[in-house]
């Protein structure tokens, strides 16, 4: 079974500019979630999508986008780059959405991440 | 909203000590507590979770331990080896699917 697939892993761009980067969930798994890490801030919370809706969205600026497709890969935007923004991007997918798994829980399998380096 | 707070944020021990890193959280409507371990260049792998029903779990080396009345909870690594060197986080639901610890930086020496 393969896991999550983010691309691309690494990627290079210049302040102002805009970047989009790609996840591909496990097969099945229809919720993905997105977070950033940074060696000062961990892992901070991006969005969530369920069924090609947004279901939670983190404290960042509207410069973060993202979207869900039919087939549940989803993808993020980050435009305007800043300097700030050089972290890595990691894509989670689960079956279900938070809060609608067994428990309440929502047991998260994570890709590889996008690392972004901002010039 | 949930908060999760984790210590130490780095560890060292000897190979074939112990290593205990423990988590506190906030919202004491959580009811799932994972651990994940990250190794250099990848993404965070789940190791082993626990739900608010159990106060124990263990798999082989690694064990979770959880109380509720306190809202901690704890990962205990026994018999440590080169290869669980790494970075551990723990997790607890929040209003988005997980909040996460700061990252504990384990080194096992050899």
């Amino acid at each position: 079974k393969a896991g999550v697939t983010q691309t691309p892993r690494y990627l290079i761009k210049t302040r102002g500019q805009q970047v989009t980067l790609s996840c591909s969930p496990i097969s099945g798994h229809r919720s993905v979630s997105w977070y950033q890490q940074t060696p000062g801030q961990g892992l901070q919370f991006l969005f969530e999508y369920f069924s090609e809706t947004q279901r939670n969205k983190g404290n960042f600026p509207g410069r973060f986008s993202g979207r869900q497709f039919s087939n549940s890969r989803s993808e993020m935007n980050v435009s305007t780059l800043e300097l700030g923004d050089s972290a890595l991007y990691l894509c989670a997918s689960s079956l279900t959405a938070s809060g609608q798994g067994a428990s309440g829980a929502n047991v998260l399998t994570f890709g590889a991440g996008s690392r972004l380096t901002v010039l | 909203g949930e908060n999760v707070e984790q210590h130490p944020s780095t560890l060292s021990v000897q190979e074939g000590d112990s290593a205990v890193i423990k988590c506190t959280y906030s919202d004491s409507a959580s009811n799932y507590f994972p651990w994940y371990k990250q190794e250099l260049g990848k993404g965070p792998q789940l190791i082993i979770d626990i739900r608010s029903n159990v106060g124990e779990k263990k798999d082989q080396r690694i064990a979770v331990t959880l109380n509720k009345t306190a809202k901690h909870f704890s990962l205990h690594i026994t018999e440590t080896q080169p290869e669980d060197s790494a970075v551990y986080f723990c997790a607890a639901p929040g209003n988005t699917p997980l909040v996460f610890g700061k990252g504990t930086r384990l080194s096992v020496i050899a």
